[in-house]
């Protein structure tokens, strides 16, 4: 069964870090392309962020370029999402979710249970 | 980046009865190397994750139910279900993957 946990949520001020992860298992981890897409409370979805099954390739929204990284550790089966200089309007749910395509990015068949962020002094 | 429309932002639907969801985007979205639309739907109940429901536009996911159907092709979307049962409550998103991934602002689907 495939699973994916997501942990690292959070209350932080603004300007602070947080690192996300995302344990997955049940399928061969480093053969899929995975995002992160985030929710604010009561609002839609947002994709955020993209990394290639390799590694190699990766992509970010404009709204957290330059603050937020994404990277993966095969090894540990494991996403992760790093966030830099946090603001409130990062508030939201925070998921994990594996890309169908093995080429570019298309839709997503498995998505975790997420993990709150709030960003708030 | 491309922008989904969708409408109505909410509909109320007897049991039984059918729903329909439309999903405008903003540009043609259609795939060249299979001409297959770039667009997924995504069903997500209160307090879960979205839930797959169809892909390229008319692809039911595997153990979706056959009352969901999605059609649509070049800019004009629609994901139907044709006899809505309570379990059906919930948000319905459009996603386009043809660029960088955008949503609908979601349709909410009520009894």
């Amino acid at each position: 069964e495939v699973q994916l946990v997501e942990s690292g949520g959070g209350l932080v001020q603004p300007g602070g870090s947080l690192r996300l992860s995302c344990a997955a298992s049940g399928f061969t981890f480093s053969n899929y392309n995975m995002n992160w897409v985030r929710q604010a409370p009561g609002k839609g979805l947002e994709w955020i962020s993209y990394i290639s099954n390799s590694g190699n390739t990766i992509y970010y929204a404009d709204s957290v370029k330059g603050r937020f990284t994404i990277s993966k550790d095969s090894a540990k089966n494991s996403l992760y999402l790093r966030m830099n200089s946090l603001r409130a309007e990062d508030t939201a749910v925070y998921y994990c979710a594996r890309d169908r395509c093995s080429g570019s990015s298309c839709y997503y068949d498995y998505w975790g249970q997420g993990t709150l962020v709030t960003v708030s002094s | 980046d491309i922008v989904l429309t969708q409408s109505p932002d909410s509909l109320a639907v007897s049991l039984g009865e059918r729903a329909t969801i439309n999903c405008k985007s903003s540009q043609t979205i259609l795939y060249s190397s299979n001409n297959k639309n770039c667009l997924a739907w995504y069903q997500q109940k209160p307090g879960q994750p979205p839930k797959l429901l169809t892909y390229w536009a008319s692809t039911r996911e595997s153990g979706v139910p056959d009352r969901f159907s999605g059609s649509g092709s070049g800019t004009d979307f629609t994901l139907t279900i044709s006899s809505l049962q309570a379990e059906d409550v919930a948000v319905y998103y459009c996603q386009q993957y043809y660029g960088t991934p955008t949503f609908g602002q979601g349709t909410k689907v009520e009894i």
